[in-house]
């Protein structure tokens, strides 16, 4: 059973759209929420992270929005560019839990030219 | 640094047979992780090390998975005898766990293919 349910599967954007990726969790524990970006053939690297008592985050074109009551959080890439072209995981983890991430299934994400 | 240094990078072999995993971890980390990567189940945890002693290994499998971390600076993932479920990609991952958010940082991975 996942604990992290993220969608959609897959989604394809135009250069220098918005690819918007969703996740929801059902356990109130978690205390930090990492999104992870994988490029074929390599191991997943962090891109940006919360913690719940903030509602977003933003990092250069990539923000996290987040919705503690709501219980879910979106990792929006502004400007897609080509070289954004990845998977994306969105994890979370309980302070109880400090060396368990369950991870989201992954968003393969394509920008097209 | 390096990073994580894993190898093999790509492993075939048959079924029935041993697959020894490596893993090199980042120097200064005092946590390592095993994952399982397939396109049905997605990034799964098999087991973590903290000060190489393992603290979670409900993740694996089965008995025919087996994880040892006999120093800080080396770990091995074990499969015998594997099967062609065991299909995958395993990455090592490391951490610090001075650090706040305990960032992984996982290695490129080894592919392995069961015939």
């Amino acid at each position: 059973q996942q604990q992290v349910k993220q969608s959609p599967q897959s989604l394809i954007v135009q250069k220098g759209g918005i690819s918007i990726i969703n996740c929801a969790y059902e356990n109130t524990a978690f205390d930090y929420f990492p999104w992870y970006q994988q490029f074929p053939g390599k191991g997943p690297a962090l891109l940006i992270a919360i913690r719940p008592d903030v509602s977003e985050k933003k990092e250069g074109r990539f923000t996290i929005s987040f919705n503690k009551s709501a219980k879910q959080f979106s990792l929006h890439i502004m400007d897609s560019q080509p070289g954004d072209s990845a998977t994306y995981f969105c994890a979370a983890r309980g302070a109880d839990s400090w060396g368990k991430f369950q991870f989201g299934a992954g968003t393969q994400v394509v920008v097209t030219p | 640094d390096a990073g994580v240094i894993q190898s093999p990078r790509h492993e075939v072999t048959e079924m029935g047979q041993e697959v020894t995993l490596r893993c090199k971890p980042i120097s200064g980390h005092d946590y390592l992780f095993w994952y399982r990567q397939t396109m049905m189940r997605g990034l799964e945890l098999l087991i973590y090390f903290n000060n190489n002693v393992p603290i979670d290994d409900s993740g694996m499998p089965e008995d025919r998975f087996s994880a040892k971390m006999p120093n800080a600076s080396f770990s091995t993932l074990k499969i015998q005898p594997s099967e062609p479920r065991d299909s995958a990609v395993y990455f090592c991952a490391s951490s610090s766990g001075t650090e706040n958010t305990g960032e992984l940082f996982f290695g490129e991975g080894s592919r392995l293919t069961v015939l």
